[in-house]
């Protein structure tokens, strides 16, 4: 099975920053990584898929790089709706989902 | 507009048993696979089943094997999930998910609002 390794498990950051989550993974899964949102209470949202993809209606503040093992979700000036968890998902065998990354205000 | 609704859930006592329902509407159930996910309380996401666009193929994640069934009824756009010898670590919300494309590794566009699952007794 294919293991996800996201970090940092928890970010704290301020209205305006940029901020960069990272997803591994544990044998190469090409470009086949998705970025998720969620908030409390909520369903995820797809934000990313296939690696650098963004969702239609997900505004442009959010991008997403990376293939074989490594990935990253970059948010660039964070606004308040922006505080959640995220989660990257890859599903190029079966599907798995990282732990959760948590972005608190700081 | 897609909507995906869960339902069916509830408690349950160890060793038990429950059906979930997902009734789809607003795109062509029929060209999509489906998949199930779970979230424990406090915890992450968990994929737990999945589906193909006719129903021929299953798939399921070991920590369910043996015990969950996936199926479908393409002229209903209803997904359900069969849940036997129902454990404590069972407990979670779960959520129906379709796929974005209809082949090939794909991602899970849009969720239902997920319908909560307690094993306990």
């Amino acid at each position: 099975d294919i293991q996800m390794t996201q970090s940092p498990p928890s970010l704290s950051a301020s209205v305006g920053d940029r901020v960069t989550i990272t997803c591994r993974a544990s044998q190469s899964i090409s470009r086949y990584l998705n970025w998720y949102q969620q908030k409390p209470g909520k369903a995820p949202k797809l934000l990313v898929y296939a690696a650098s993809s963004l969702q239609s209606g997900v505004p442009s503040r959010f991008s997403g790089s990376g293939s074989g093992t490594d990935f990253t979700l970059t948010i660039n000036s964070l606004q308040p709706e922006d505080f959640a968890t995220y989660y990257c998902q890859q599903s190029s065998s079966a599907n798995t989902f990282g732990q959760g990354t948590r972005l608190e205000i700081k | 507009e897609v909507q995906l609704l869960e339902s069916g859930g509830g408690l349950v006592q160890p060793g038990g048993s429950l059906r979930l329902s997902c009734a789809a509407s607003g795109f062509t159930f029929s060209r999509f696979a489906m998949s199930w996910v779970r979230q424990a309380p406090g915890k992450g996401l968990e994929w737990v089943s999945a589906i193909g666009d006719t129903g021929d193929a299953t798939y399921y994640a070991d920590s369910v094997k043996g015990r969950f069934t996936v199926s479908r009824d393409n002229s209903d756009s209803t997904l359900w999930l069969q849940m036997n010898s129902l454990r404590a670590d069972d407990t979670a919300v779960y959520y129906c998910a379709k796929e974005g494309l209809t082949v090939g590794p794909s991602h899970f566009d849009y969720w239902g609002r997920g319908i909560l699952v307690t094993v306990s007794s």
